[in-house]
């Protein structure tokens, strides 16, 4: 399997700008996460999902930001409009349903790393 | 909400060394505690799993701990080598839900 795969690995836009991040998670995993990562925070959980349904979308930070899961080989996390504070990198990670018991770990994407000028 | 605190923040050692690295967490009703590894400009790999019921976990030269009723956990490296040079994150899952709750790691230089 090639992992979880997300794109763009690096965007530059400006202020004002619409952004989507894109991610496909590893084929039969039934939970999908989007966290955020910055040097101040550290990593945060931004919101989950669970055979494509969101569970828990308590850590986005804005109604700027939405998430969706279309089906189970892809998720998008969209910011409109983006402001230099959403500047982080943000990761989609997934794991088969061995997670509810704690029996697997999740596996990461590379990451997308935004830039808001 | 939990916190996680990982000391020291980064750490250089020589080749060869064994070191130990500490996490520490504010409650203690964990479900369980992973410790990952992250190379810049990549994601984050799993490195060990402890559940709580769990004392410690091995993987080759890694070890890692768990008490829970101090809120501790240490992951220990043996005859570091360059190659281990890394961020390492601790990552703590409460009984309460599917978040994991990540300290901000400690970055590791081991020198030739």
């Amino acid at each position: 399997d090639a992992g979880v795969i997300q794109s763009p690995r690096h965007e530059v836009t400006e202020m004002g700008q619409e952004v989507t991040l894109r991610c496909k998670p590893i084929s039969g995993h039934d939970y999908l996460f989007w966290y955020r990562q910055t040097m101040m925070r550290g990593l945060e959980l931004l919101i989950y999902f669970n055979n494509n349904v969101p569970i828990d979308d308590s850590g986005m930070p804005e109604d700027r930001f939405s998430a969706k899961m279309p089906n189970a080989s892809f998720s998008t996390l969209k910011i409109q409009p983006s402001e230099p504070r959403d500047s982080a990198v943000y990761f989609c990670a997934s794991s088969d349903d061995r997670f509810s018991s704690g029996a697997n770990v999740l596996t990461f994407g590379a990451g997308s790393r935004l830039t808001v000028l | 909400k939990q916190e996680v605190t990982q000391i020291p923040a980064a750490l250089s050692v020589p080749e060869g060394e064994n070191l130990v690295l500490n996490c520490s967490f504010t409650d203690s009703a964990i479900y369980n505690l992973q410790w990952f590894r992250q190379d810049p400009g990549k994601g984050l790999t799993s490195l060990l799993l402890i559940q709580s019921s769990q004392r410690e976990q091995t993987s080759g030269r890694l070890n890692a701990s768990l008490d829970k009723s101090s809120g501790r956990s240490t992951l220990y490296i043996a005859a570091s080598q360059p190659g281990d040079s890394a961020t390492y994150l601790c990552a703590v899952r409460l009984d309460s839900g599917y978040a994991l709750n990540f300290g901000k790691g400690t970055s590791l230089l081991v020198t030739p």
